[in-house]
């Protein structure tokens, strides 16, 4: 089946640093989509990417669809504490399907 | 973005009995809704694929039998796990799809304890 890797799978950060996460996968996608999920409640949708290329901001938070459409990566400036949580990449595959494929997650911890 | 409800946000039943959980999007029409399980630290594993007004599809190794899938409106899809065991016990969470934008906005999720 479809294998989006994501890394890292976690990291511990202090405040005010910055974050960077990617996702790679073995075939084309369409659309690359990144989420953010805290303990006990269903993620949430931070940015969606539609374009290889493209660069969406969001806030402090940045991400980009690679030019080969199998790449993507997101960055967060200037961490906070309640930049705590764990980031889902993910995407339908290219051929029709809008059954996404999630990556396996990076978990973030920000020390104050 | 879009909403997608999801209730109950918890649940604690005897092991035997069955427990409904629906997914209701708010304020758009979804014909195609997902439903996913999430062990703890790990990432979402899709159960099925529920169509409105039609059956339905399960990933494999997902019991059809034991999940069932109702999508009867556009904004509503429902997931009862029947004879519910410990071992069914977990997070589950919905999402929809938003008008062909691709973009899936998910429910709170929920979590059920068999005890």
């Amino acid at each position: 089946g479809q294998q989006l890797n994501q890394s890292p799978q976690s990291m511990f950060i202090q405040e005010g640093e910055d974050v960077s996460m990617n996702c790679t996968s073995s075939s084309i996608f369409n659309t690359w989509l990144w989420y953010k999920q805290d303990p006990g409640e269903g993620p949430v949708l931070l940015i969606a990417l539609y374009k290889a290329g493209e660069l969406t901001s969001n806030g402090r938070l940045t991400a980009q669809f690679g030019i080969t459409r199998k790449d993507s990566f997101l960055n967060i400036s200037a961490s906070i504490p309640s930049d705590v949580g764990i980031y889902f990449c993910a995407g339908p595959p290219s051929g029709g399907s809008y059954i996404p494929t999630f990556g396996r997650g990076t978990s973030l911890i920000v020390h104050p | 973005g879009a909403v997608v409800s999801q209730h109950p946000s918890r649940v604690i039943c005897k092991s035997g009995t069955s427990v409904k959980i629906e997914c209701r999007s708010l304020d758009f029409q979804a014909t195609t809704m997902f439903w996913y399980r999430q062990f703890p630290k790990q990432s979402l594993m899709l159960m099925a694929t529920s169509n409105e007004g039609s059956k339905a599809t399960y990933e494999q190794g997902v019991e059809k039998d034991k999940f069932l899938i109702n999508h009867a409106s556009l904004t509503l899809s429902t997931l009862t796990v029947t004879s519910a065991h410990p071992e069914d016990s977990s997070f589950y969470i919905c999402s929809a799809e938003n008008g062909g934008t691709g973009e899936l906005f998910f429910g709170e999720g929920s979590r059920l304890t068999v005890l």
